[in-house]
Formats: structure tokens, C-alpha cells, sequence
């Protein structure tokens, strides 16, 4: 049973570029989240998705949006970048609405901005 | 708003040596808290749970119980390995308003282990 898979691992970018992070889920999951772990911090909750909507958002930019694809997996998108977004992108996916549903993450996307 | 406040690291421990790491919160509602683990190069990995006060998750010789007075959820190992060596995070999640997958996490704490 394949758990949460996240592409590309690693991935270098020059400030005012866009990236796209993508993540399938663990099979029977149907909500994905994504989270930004800076150097040395805890993860940070940008949003959540559920059935192609976004459900739940933290204090993030617009620069940042994402999308559910409706075999629920997801993409991260991120426009003009800046140097502070640098950091370790996490996926997780878990079951809606389920308080006895725990998060299970992915390995993450290293970000590099330069 | 929820926010969670863990001891700062690194704790160094000798192996066999008994392991704890605070971890106090703040909330509204009434949260399921978590511990997570990361070993280097990784992600998170859910370690143990409990979802109401009182509750004592326990896995792997780790062990922390939801102490609702005391707004805590310390976690605990009596004899800590090399192996153990990570970095641990505490985390509470939403409630059904703002959405049981949605986690706060404190900073971690990094634990490190010697023979």
C-alpha cells in the first residue's frame, strides 16, 4: 500500500518564477493538505482539499493556490517567487472531517529560491 | 487562535536514559493532540494520539497523556536508543469548525541519543 508520494524531491528556482509541487495520496484518503516546514520550524498550514475545493486555508498569499484532481491527487502552485519560500513543502492526505483520522505525510518537496 | 509551545533542543541523552519532552498548548474546542517524528531527510511519521483528556497514546515505548487542566500532552519514554535520535513535534488539530486535519505544530525538538 503506496502512502503519500510527493515530485520532484528537489527543485532549485531564481526569485519572480513559478513553481508547480505535485502529491498522490494514501489510497482511501480524500483530503489533501499541504504545509511549508522552514529550516529549523515547524510545518505551517497553507490549505487543504476536498472533493476539487479548497476546504480550509492558513495565513498565506495568494501567490500561493492549489488543485484536487478528482483521482484526489494535488498540486502546489506558487508564482513569483520569493527568496523567503524556501523551505520543505509537506503533503499529507487524510479522511474528511475524521478526528480519529491522522495526517499521513509525504517525504516533501525541497524548495530552494535563489 | 491554537498555538503549541515545545521544550527547545537539542536534548542529548545517553542511551538507556528516561526521555521527556513538554509540550503545552492553547486551543479552543476541544482538539486531538499528536506527536510526530521526523528522522533526517524525511517526513513526518505519526507517532502517538489522543483525542479526548485523560487519553493516553502510547507507541513504540512512547507514551503522553492529554491533560486537559494542565493543557499539556508531555511526551515520554523510559529507556531512549540510538535509533530514537529525530526531531519530535507536537501538534493539536482544528475542530469540526476549522477542520480536524488541519494541525498546529510547535517548533520540535531535536532529541539526540549517544551510545
Amino acid at each position: 500500500d503506496a502512502g503519500v508520494t510527493q515530485s520532484p524531491t528537489h527543485l532549485i528556482k531564481t526569485r519572480g518564477q513559478q513553481v508547480t509541487l505535485r502529491c498522490s495520496p494514501k489510497s482511501g484518503h480524500d483530503t489533501v493538505s499541504w504545509y511549508q516546514q522552514a529550516l529549523g520550524q515547524g510545518p505551517q498550514f497553507i490549505f487543504q482539499y476536498y472533493e476539487e475545493e479548497e476546504r480550509q486555508r492558513g495565513n498565506f498569499p495568494d501567490r500561493f493556490s492549489g488543485h484536487q484532481f478528482p483521482n484526489y491527487s494535488s498540486e502546489l502552485n506558487v508564482n513569483a517567487l520569493l527568496l523567503g519560500d524556501s523551505a520543505l513543502y509537506l503533503c499529507a492526505s487524510s479522511l474528511v472531517d475524521r478526528a480519529d483520522s491522522p495526517l499521513h505525510f509525504g517525504n516533501g518537496t525541497r524548495l530552494t529560491v535563489t | 487562535g491554537n498555538s503549541v509551545t515545545q521544550m527547545e533542543g537539542p536534548v542529548t541523552l545517553s542511551e538507556e536514559a528516561f526521555l521527556t519532552i513538554n509540550c503545552t498548548y492553547t486551543a479552543t474546542g476541544y482538539p486531538s493532540l499528536f506527536w510526530y517524528v521526523q528522522y533526517p531527510g524525511e517526513g513526518l511519521q505519526l507517532l502517538l494520539k489522543a483525542t479526548k483528556a485523560d487519553d493516553k497514546g502510547s507507541n513504540k515505548g512512547f507514551e503522553a497523556t492529554y491533560r486537559k487542566e494542565t493543557t499539556s500532552f508531555h511526551l515520554e519514554k523510559g529507556s531512549v536508543q540510538v535509533s530514537d535520535s529525530a526531531v519530535y513535534f507536537c501538534a493539536l488539530s482544528g475542530d469540526m469548525n476549522s477542520g480536524y486535519s488541519t494541525l498546529t505544530f510547535g517548533k520540535g525538538t531535536m532529541l539526540l541519543v549517544s551510545p
